[in-house]
């Protein structure tokens, strides 16, 4: 499968926790990007990186959330002390720069905070 | 403000007629914009995309037109049919924030 996986596809964990998930992106991406979903609504923006830079983060982002792409690849998306509002789907697509193009989305981590 | 609004948030056809939905952008810049549709359980995925340099495009029963003076673009479905049930969500990067923005949504529920 040469699509965008992700790991793990469900999270449980309890409030104050830390938790951290994976996204392979299509190999040849160089962009990769960070979305959270809640049920009914539209993917909201979390971040996204061009090779390892991470160039745009949102401004609803908590200082709890981060996100790495250390060699340009793979990148890993860490919620530090979480809280309830947190339960999500996170999920994660890559593209090809320069410019706009198609995101592939991968099928999501979701996260259960009890 | 909102970057991106999508409207409906549902919409109910019978099979075979067709389906409109439009969204409304702020960002005068902006010049890429995509429809992703999204079935129960599933990624979402691109169904069609337009630039900013056309102002229609076409890929079978699907079609997207863009209003730049106005700033909308729409999604067209026509001859619709119980498997085009799903969520679709516009987007775009609006360049004033240099991100992307999915819209809310609109639920179609085609009725056989």
């Amino acid at each position: 499968d040469t699509g965008v996986s992700q790991d793990p596809r469900h999270k449980i964990t309890k409030r104050g926790q830390n938790v951290t998930f994976r996204c392979d992106p299509i190999s040849e991406h160089n962009r990769l990007y960070w979305y959270r979903q809640t049920l009914g609504q539209g993917p909201e923006f979390l971040t996204y990186f061009q090779n390892e830079a991470q160039l745009e983060k949102s401004r609803l982002l908590s200082d709890r959330f981060s996100a790495e792409r250390p060699k340009g690849s793979f990148s890993t998306l860490e919620i530090q002390r979480t809280e309830q509002g947190d339960s999500a789907m996170y999920l994660c697509a890559s593209s090809l720069a320069p410019g706009w193009n198609e995101q592939f989305f991968g099928p999501g981590t979701r996260l259960t905070v009890l | 403000g909102e970057n991106v609004e999508q409207h409906p948030s549902t919409l109910s056809v019978q099979e075979g007629d067709s389906a409109v939905i439009k969204c409304t952008y702020s960002d005068s810049a902006s010049n890429y914009f995509p429809w992703y549709k999204q079935e129960l359980g599933k990624r979402p995925q691109l169904i069609i995309d337009i630039r900013s340099n056309v102002g229609e495009k076409k890929d079978q029963r699907i079609a997207v037109t863009l209003n730049k003076t106005a700033k909308h673009f729409s999604l067209h479905i026509t001859e619709t049919q119980p498997e085009d049930s799903a969520v679709y969500f516009c987007a775009g990067p609006f360049l004033d924030i240099n991100d992307m923005r999915f819209g809310a949504g609109t639920r179609l529920t085609v009725k056989p």
